[in-house]
């Protein structure tokens, strides 16, 4: 059974390029994550899709933004990017269910993609 | 507000037992978090306990939760040098709600 996976692995852009993240849930999982993750810092949640609409957000510019496919994999891009930007990203994967929001395991995390901003 | 603290480094003599602190300021948090990360790597999930839970023992791992004083602790027994890691407390208000992280505790392993 495959956790989540996350592609690519490490990715090097210039500021002002646009860059795509990709993450696959784990199997049976249907609501994803993304948290930037700076040098020496805790993981810091960007938002959380779910039924294909971003359902929470948190405190990042709108050059940030994603989506969700039907089959419940996840897509981050950020435009115009600065240095800044520089971090691992996080993507995270739950089972919300249909019990009032409630899931009924935690969520997992992919090893990330290792974005640098030259 | 939503804020975790923890203490940034921790040096342990390798067979001793090492004891993480956090506090956290959200009474609202259901769950509460213990993630392991390893340089170079992703988040690995240590351990978690329920607000309306005291303690919580798994091996080498034992939480302990003050919901009074927002106060969780991670105790690993007979640290050993494949701990030295980073550990992230870490809350939220349900399970698949946004995960609020601390800063990290690096976890140093003496000899």
């Amino acid at each position: 059974d495959a956790g989540v996976t996350q592609s690519p692995t490490h990715l090097i852009k210039t500021r002002g390029q646009q860059v795509t993240l990709r993450c696959s849930p784990k199997s049976g999982h249907d609501t994803v994550s993304w948290y930037q993750q700076a040098l020496g810092q805790g993981p810091q949640f960007i938002f959380q899709y779910y039924e294909e609409e971003e359902r929470q957000r948190g405190n990042f510019p709108d050059r940030f933004s994603g989506h969700q496919f039907p089959n419940y994999s996840s897509e981050l891009n950020v435009n115009a990017l600065l240095l800044g930007d520089s971090a691992l990203y996080l993507c995270a994967s739950s089972h919300r269910g249909t019990e009032k929001g409630y899931s009924n395991q935690p969520q997992h995390f992919g090893d990330g993609t290792r974005l640098s901003i030259l | 507000g939503e804020d975790v603290e923890q203490s940034l480094f921790l040096s342990v003599r390798e067979g001793d037992s090492s004891v993480i602190n956090c506090t956290y300021t959200d009474s609202s948090s259901t769950y509460l978090y213990w993630y392991k990360q390893e340089p170079g790597a992703g988040l690995q999930l240590l351990t978690y306990i329920f607000s309306n839970m005291d303690m919580k023992q798994d091996q080498r791992l034992t939480v302990l939760l003050n919901k009074k004083d927002k106060h969780l602790s991670l105790r690993i027994a007979d640290t050993q040098t494949g701990d030295s890691a980073i550990y992230f407390c870490a809350e939220s208000k349900r399970r698949d709600d946004k995960i609020i992280f601390g800063k990290g505790t690096r976890l140093h392993i003496l000899p």
